[in-house]
């Protein structure tokens, strides 16, 4: 079964900063990854995903992702955090086979000072 | 596209009595997963369907839980007989086979 880890359980960057959340996941072979964003109170939003093909992912709101097999690494990535950004976020891995789930890390959350 | 949506949003409960919550899952897709999230935790998965075939049941669906997909459209979560430890926001999700979920706003408990 798959299962991910998030370093970070907190995180505190000033607004413009460079940005690096963590996110380990242990699968036998190439998984479905995902990074998830949750603001208080709400569901889950997807920011991006890798399937296969390029090992770095573009997302939504300028987020981006890097898949790095050897290290067993999806890292979530931004140049530049906007106060907007403060939120949790969700590392996820899915089985490529039929019949699995989606395993969730969990969380960093993110603060960002003004 | 509507989207997922989640009902009630919100309940609040004694325990002992039985909830149910619904699903309505994007039109297209074929499964359906409900997740359960505790503060500060991620998202725990529960159960999904492929259609209306229930596939794989988590180890915390313990046997006052249970999920139906009748006609592989909408779902029901029910809980019955809650405890206080039921008490979490009730995730849905819907997906086009392996592809990505899609996830509802969610069904806050509180059980008292």
């Amino acid at each position: 079964a798959q299962s991910v880890t998030q370093p970070d359980i907190h995180i505190t960057v000033s607004e413009g900063a460079s940005l690096e959340l963590r996110c380990n996941y242990s699968y036998g072979a190439t998984p479905y990854l995902f990074w998830y964003v949750q603001s208080p109170g709400q569901g889950l939003q997807l920011l991006l995903k890798y399937f296969s093909g390029d090992t770095l992912v573009q997302g939504i709101k300028g987020f981006e992702a890097e898949f790095k097999r050897s290290q067993s690494s999806f890292n979530l990535r931004k140049p530049s955090v906007h106060w907007s950004d403060a939120a949790e976020y969700f590392c996820a891995v899915g089985a490529r086979n039929y019949g699995q789930n989606f395993v969730f890390g969990p969380g960093t959350r993110l603060s960002v000072l003004p | 596209d509507t989207g997922v949506s989640q009902n009630p949003r919100h309940k609040i409960t004694k325990r002992g009595q039985n909830v149910t919550f619904r699903c309505d899952p994007i039109s297209e897709h074929n499964r359906l997963y409900w997740y359960r999230q505790t503060l500060g935790q991620g998202p725990e998965f529960l159960t999904y369907f492929q259609n209306e075939a229930q596939l794989e049941k988590s180890r915390l669906l313990s046997d006052r839980f249970s999920a139906e997909r009748p006609k592989g459209s909408f779902s029901t979560l029910e809980i019955q007989r809650t405890e206080q430890g039921d008490s979490a926001m009730y995730l849905c999700a819907s997906s086009y086979s392996t592809g990505e979920l899609f996830f509802g706003e969610g069904s806050r408990l509180t059980v008292l």
